[in-house]
Order: structure tokens, then sequence, then C-alpha cells
């Protein structure tokens, strides 16, 4: 299995462009997240899904959109592009089963505003 | 809103020694605790997760909770070089998602 797969790996975008960070899992996961991690610090919570057709707002949501029209997707779109969202973003799942295994993290996407 | 606090280090230790990474958090009603190791430029990986106060020991690593104190640490007997790393303690919310520490920086000095 493949596991969390997010793509790209590196991308540099000029202020006030948009994109979408592309986040997958091949687990069967109701639970989906996206992580944010500035240089030296923890990492923060943007958005999160219970399951498709359900989002929620994590900690740091300006700025970011999110929409989960299945279980396998979780994309993360940024509209206008800032300096302050140059940044290490992480998707991750978890298995609703009961069971308190740790959530599954992809490689992340590195990436830089300028 | 649930807040964890970390000892910000850098914290260095010899090769052989004992490193003591320390987290509180603000929530009283919070369950579980995570402790993940974070290689420069990797993802996290989760190594150790505690749910009742008192301690829980995997090979060379003791996670300690102390409900009462709100604190919650780890220990890392017999330091290795391959240790290096930023460790992250984390609390779980409802919908299972991660409040996260700011991280310790260890280095581990042959």
């Amino acid at each position: 299995n493949a596991g969390v797969t997010q793509t790209p790996k590196f991308r540099i975008l000029k202020i006030g462009q948009s994109m979408t960070l592309q986040c997958t899992q091949d687990m069967n996961h109701n639970y989906m997240y996206w992580y944010r991690q500035d240089p030296g610090m923890g990492l923060k919570l943007i958005y999160y899904s219970v399951g498709a057709g359900i989002t929620d707002k994590g900690e740091v949501p300006n700025g970011y959109n999110v929409s989960r029209s299945t279980t396998e997707d979780f994309p993360l779109r940024l509209e206008l592009a800032a300096p302050s969202q140059t940044s290490v973003y992480f998707c991750a799942s978890w298995n609703r089963d009961g069971s308190n295994q740790p959530q599954h993290f992809g490689d992340g996407t590195r990436l830089s505003i300028l | 809103q649930k807040e964890v606090e970390q000892n910000s280090g850098p914290l260095s230790v010899p090769e052989g020694a004992i490193a003591s990474l320390n987290c509180t958090y603000s929530d009283r009603g919070s369950q579980s605790f995570f402790w993940y190791r974070q290689y420069s430029g990797k993802s996290p990986e989760l190594i150790m997760s505690i749910y009742s106060n008192g301690d829980k020991e995997d090979g060379r690593f003791t996670a300690q909770l102390n409900k009462a104190s709100q604190y919650v640490s780890l220990l890392i007997r017999d330091s290795q070089p391959s240790d290096s790393a930023t460790y992250l303690c984390a609390v779980i919310g409802s919908a299972r998602q991660l409040t996260f520490g700011s991280g310790t920086q260890l280095t581990v000095l042959p």
C-alpha cells in the first residue's frame, strides 16, 4: 500500500498565485487532516475531515480551503498565496476503528511563496 | 483551545547518557498523549503513546504522565547519535486531531 501520498513534493509560488496541494490515501480511512509546519515549530492543524462531504476548520484555516468529495482525496487549496504561507504542509489520515493507532502522515509538500 | 508547551531546547547530551524531554498541556480533560520523532526534512514518526498516569516503557524509551500536574515527559536511555532529531509532544482531540508542541531539538554527541 502507498499509504498517504502528497503531491507535489516541492513548489515555488509567486505572491497572489493559487494552487492545490493534493493528498490521497489508499487505506480507506475516514478521517483526514492538513497540518502546516513553519521552521523550528510544531505542526498546526489547518483543516480536517471526518468523512466524505464533511470538513471543519482547525487552528489556522485562514487563506485555505478544502473539499472532501471522496474518501480517498482531501485537497488543500490556496487561493491568493502570501509569503506567510511559506511552510511545509503535511496531510495525515486515521481510521475510526476505535483503536488508538497513530495518524499516518504523508511525506509533506514544501511550499515557498516569493 | 488546547495548548501544548515544550522546553524549547536545543538539548545536547553525550552518547550513552539519558535525554529528558518535557511537555505540559493546558486542557485538563485531555486523555491521550503522544511523542513523535521528526528527522530533518521528514514527516513525524510516532514513538510513544501514553494514556494513564505513571510510566510506560518501550525499549530505550520511557514516557511518563502526571495528569494532576498536566505534565508529560519522555526519557531516552543510552542515547545514540541516531536519536538526534526533533521530538514533538502531542495531545489528541475529539476528532482525533493532534495539537503539537513546538518541539525540542535533541543532539546526541558521539
